[in-house]
């Protein structure tokens, strides 16, 4: 119930494309959904998040797709850049309670 | 500074020995965190301290794991008899009262068990 997959586990990905992280939860209790960007020694660092009321939310190159019926959401990251190369985490939060989180995906962007 | 500060930095113990973490948190941020990512895992939760409510403590894997928070404000994470599956990265995250406010991770402290 406490459970967020996320795919893939790393991926390749050219400038100037599209990058595309996917991630399904389990617990519909669930009422918030970040994704953390996190670069090698830093802790991680919140990117964008969508609440289950909103099906997408666009800031900048950075798209959350959210289907509630199938319980997904992934994150499209437009015209890719070697500077966004790091590792994403997609999170599930209830309320005040503590960030569920995924595995993670490790990008490169390739120059 | 203005974000959440974690120290040490780095953290080398022998098996057996105790440490403590500390963290200073965002000031004014009354929620605070711990996780632990081992690597090439995701993040795992530890322990969530809520103003001056009990502490969620459904994360620690073993009763050698505690945290305190004093004050309100500055909390520290103790292993107890270290074992060399405690290594991994300790995060702190801080937030402020509103649900599902962010939470601001420090940069963590690595801990390396021999």
């Amino acid at each position: 119930q406490q459970q967020v997959k996320q795919s893939p586990q790393s991926l390749i990905v050219q400038k100037g494309g599209i990058s595309i992280i996917n991630c399904a939860y389990e617990n519909t209790a669930f009422d918030y959904f970040p994704w953390y960007q996190q670069f090698p020694g830093k802790g991680p660092a919140l990117l964008i998040a969508i609440r289950p009321d909103v099906s997408e939310k666009k800031e900048g190159r950075f798209t959350i797709s959210f289907n509630k019926s199938a319980k997904q959401f992934s994150l499209h990251i437009m015209d890719s850049q070697p500077g966004d190369s790091a590792t994403y985490f997609c999170a599930a939060v209830r309320g005040f309670q503590k960030l569920v989180f995924g595995t993670g995906t490790r990008l490169l962007v390739s120059p | 500074g203005a974000g959440v500060s974690q120290s040490p930095s780095n953290k080398v113990t022998e098996k057996g020995k105790d440490v403590e973490l500390r963290c200073d948190p965002i000031s004014g941020h009354t929620a605070l965190y711990w996780y632990r990512q081992s690597l090439g895992q995701g993040l795992e939760f530890l322990i969530y301290f809520q103003g001056n409510s009990a502490p969620d403590k459904s994360g620690l894997p073993s009763d050698r794991f505690s945290a305190e928070r004093t004050g309100g404000s500055v909390s520290t994470l103790t292993i107890q008899r270290t074992q060399q599956e405690d290594s991994a990265v300790y995060l702190c995250a801080s937030s402020t009262r509103d649900p599902a406010s962010e939470q601001f991770f420090g940069p963590g402290t690595r801990l390396t068990v021999l």
